[in-house]
């Protein structure tokens, strides 16, 4: 019963270079976006998270993109870096007001020196 | 500074056995939630708490118990282990009540093999 598509499952770009990854929900009731990045042998950590009152968030290189009408949102890590290599996964609440997650399958990301 | 806590680290087990995977937390988090982590599947929640004395199941809560007699600890029970119990356990507590903001906190994870 997944409610969060994510893709691509593994990504390989060059240092410097911008690394996207993107999530459909199918849920209209979400209301709260986080991405979590999870380095190997530890337990994911919250990147970064939008609310969908807006389309777009920027965290220094890091920038979630969220399109309503589509049901999409993207993250996107500008100048990626060799240590930026971790699993990424985007997520959404399956309740209103409180920390029931459901996350997407996870991106290997891999950035080449 | 401790955060969450999951212990053991590693544990082998063999088909039909039972076990806890411990959790504890420090601070003082309403909400406490166990996922499990298999290659190509993410994360997926097995059961969740949101306060002493309350749990409700998740995507996947066969084969598993929990129970949370305080607002510290939540463990994971297994009643008779299975291979396909085989995955990497985490356990994660954040606030109750959710902002743009709000954290979940995992712990370092239970890495299990059931032979």
């Amino acid at each position: 019963q997944q409610q969060v598509k994510q893709s691509p499952q593994s990504l390989i770009v060059q240092k410097g270079g911008i690394s996207i990854i993107n999530c459909a929900y199918e849920n209209t009731a979400f209301d709260y976006f986080p991405w979590y990045q999870q380095f190997p042998g530890k337990g994911p950590a919250l990147l970064i998270a939008i609310r969908p009152d807006v389309s777009e968030k920027k965290e220094g290189r890091f920038t979630i993109s969220f399109n309503k009408s589509a049901k999409q949102f993207s993250l996107h890590i500008m100048d990626s870096q060799p240590g930026d290599s971790a699993t990424y996964f985007c997520a959404s609440p399956l309740n209103t007001g409180f920390q029931k997650l459901v996350f997407g399958t996870g991106t290997r990301l891999l950035v080449s020196p | 500074n401790a955060g969450v806590t999951q212990t053991p680290k590693f544990q082998v087990l063999k088909t039909g056995q039972s076990m806890t995977l411990q959790c504890a937390q420090d601070m003082n988090h309403e909400y406490m939630s166990w996922y499990r982590q298999d290659p190509g599947m993410g994360l997926r929640l097995i059961h969740y708490s949101v306060g002493a004395g309350i749990t409700d199941q998740g995507e996947v809560p066969n084969g598993y118990n929990v129970s949370r007699s305080t607002t510290e600890d939540f463990p994971l029970r297994l009643l008779s282990a299975a291979p396909s119990q085989t995955s990497v356990y985490f356990c994660a507590s954040s606030p109750i009540l959710r902002t743009e903001n709000t954290e979940a906190f995992f712990g370092q994870g239970t890495r299990l093999t059931v032979v």
